[in-house]
């Protein structure tokens, strides 16, 4: 079956780094994508990760281990705007678009 | 760019009556999604298209959900007839062919069915 995990909530002080993990069990996979989504918005795609390392865009890096199921976000200088939900979503399929969301970490940055 | 632009962005509606979602892509984009927003059950995708084909409609919770794509400009999610479990937000998203995997949403559909 499928399986993603993240914790449900996370808070962090302004100007520190938080580090959000990600584990998954899936049929297939072709690729593990993070996105952002703050309170009532569409979610805003981060990161796109299909080998295993480390890939890094400006405070966001996201980390993937193919061997075991696991990811990580990393966001760095926090800043209030960061306040917002994060979703990890593998991708199964090898020739196709199927993907699958885990149920996404509340991240609350304070002052 | 407009963006993604979906209509409408809010919808009440009584259970047994038709929905339609509309969506426009960000033009020149070939791959398309609808997905479907609920506490419960999270970010769930239900069927994607590409280039006006659609490819997965797995995820499509039963016949009474449709979906369409006449043209590379327009989509339409229909529901019928609707029930009090389909209240949700429904997203779409588009994205360029080839190796680009940045999705784009649009704002969303929110939908009550009483």
């Amino acid at each position: 079956g499928q399986n993603i995990d993240q914790p449900t909530e996370m808070t962090a002080t302004e100007g520190a780094i938080v580090q959000i993990n990600c584990t998954y069990q899936t049929s297939g996979f072709n690729g593990l994508f993070w996105y952002q989504q703050h309170a009532g918005e569409a979610p805003t795609f981060l990161s796109y990760n299909v080998l295993d390392g480390l890939e890094e865009k400006g405070r966001f890096s996201s980390f993937l281990s193919r061997s075991k199921g696991y990811s990580y976000l990393l966001l760095k200088e926090l800043q209030m705007k960061d306040s917002a939900s994060y979703l990890c979503a593998v991708r199964e399929s090898v020739v196709g678009q199927n993907f699958v969301f885990g149920p996404g970490t509340r991240l609350s940055v304070l002052p | 760019d407009a963006g993604v632009i979906q209509s409408p962005r809010h919808e009440v509606t009584e259970m047994g009556q038709e929905v339609t979602l509309r969506c426009k892509p960000i033009s020149g984009h070939n791959s398309l999604f609808w997905y479907r927003q609920t506490m419960m059950r999270g970010l769930e995708l239900l069927i994607y298209f590409n280039n006006n084909v659609p490819i997965d409609d797995s995820g499509m919770p039963e016949d009474r959900f449709s979906a369409k794509m006449p043209n590379a400009s327009f989509s339409t999610l229909k529901i019928q007839p609707s029930e009090p479990r389909d209240s949700a937000v429904y997203f779409c998203a588009s994205k360029l062919g080839g190796w680009e995997e940045t999705q784009y949403f649009g704002p969303g559909t929110r939908l009550l069915v009483l």
